[in-house]
């Protein structure tokens, strides 16, 4: 089977940096991606990481260690406009359509 | 490119009427997929499609049936609704080899009372 584990909540300053933990259990595993939903809005793509290690985007970061089979979205700098729901989604194999994880809904706060 | 685009955006059903939910890309990919969304639940699977004319069940499928007769088009079947399909649903597509990044349409709003 395949499940992936997020908080469900996380709140932060304005200003500040978070991160958004995501453990996964998959039975193929090739990557991890990360995709952002604001309030009323569709998802939408992030990064995605097939390698260990730090990919970073501007203001935002991720991390893969498959050894631990754990990934984290990193947000620095956080303006208002960060506040959505975030999801991790497994990547099982090339063939396999993502796995999403149940989301991780972020407040930045003032 | 519009990219993705749903249709209907809103729809209000009675039980045991059905209906058909459509789905259009312009970009030439390969894959296409329903997702439902529910509060707290995440996206969720009903169907995907690696081509034209060939379909597959996703983690929900049961209630819904699709087809892809056409690469860009992608519908999604309600026979006959009932309130556990009140949702959000989503489609979303994405090339061959770039399964990881999904680009995903706005959305339709279903009730069904």
């Amino acid at each position: 089977g395949q499940s992936l584990e997020q908080p469900s909540e996380v709140t932060a300053v304005e200003g500040a940096i978070v991160q958004i933990n995501c453990t996964y259990q998959t039975s193929g595993f090739y990557g991890l991606s990360w995709y952002q939903q604001h309030d009323g809005g569709a998802p939408t793509f992030l990064s995605y990481n097939a390698l260990d290690g730090l990919e970073e985007t501007g203001r935002f970061s991720s991390f893969l260690s498959r050894s631990d089979s754990y990934g984290y979205l990193l947000l620095q700098e956080l303006q208002m406009k960060d506040s959505a729901s975030y999801f991790c989604a497994a990547y099982p194999s090339g063939n396999t359509p993502l796995v999403f994880g149940k989301g991780t809904r972020l407040s930045v706060i003032a | 490119n519009a990219g993705v685009t749903q249709t209907p955006k809103f729809r209000v059903l009675k039980t045991g009427q059905s209906m058909t939910l459509l789905c259009a890309q312009d970009m030439n990919h390969e894959y296409m997929y329903w997702y439902r969304q529910d509060p707290g639940m995440g996206l969720r699977l009903i169907h995907y499609s690696v081509g034209e004319g060939t379909t597959a069940k996703g983690e929900v499928p049961d209630g819904y049936n699709v087809s892809r007769l056409k690469k860009q088009n992608f519908l999604l079947g309600l026979e006959s609704a009932a309130p556990s399909q009140t949702s959000v649903y989503f489609c979303a597509s994405s090339t061959l080899s770039g399964g990881y990044e999904q680009y995903f349409g706005p959305g339709t709003r279903l009730t069904v009372t």
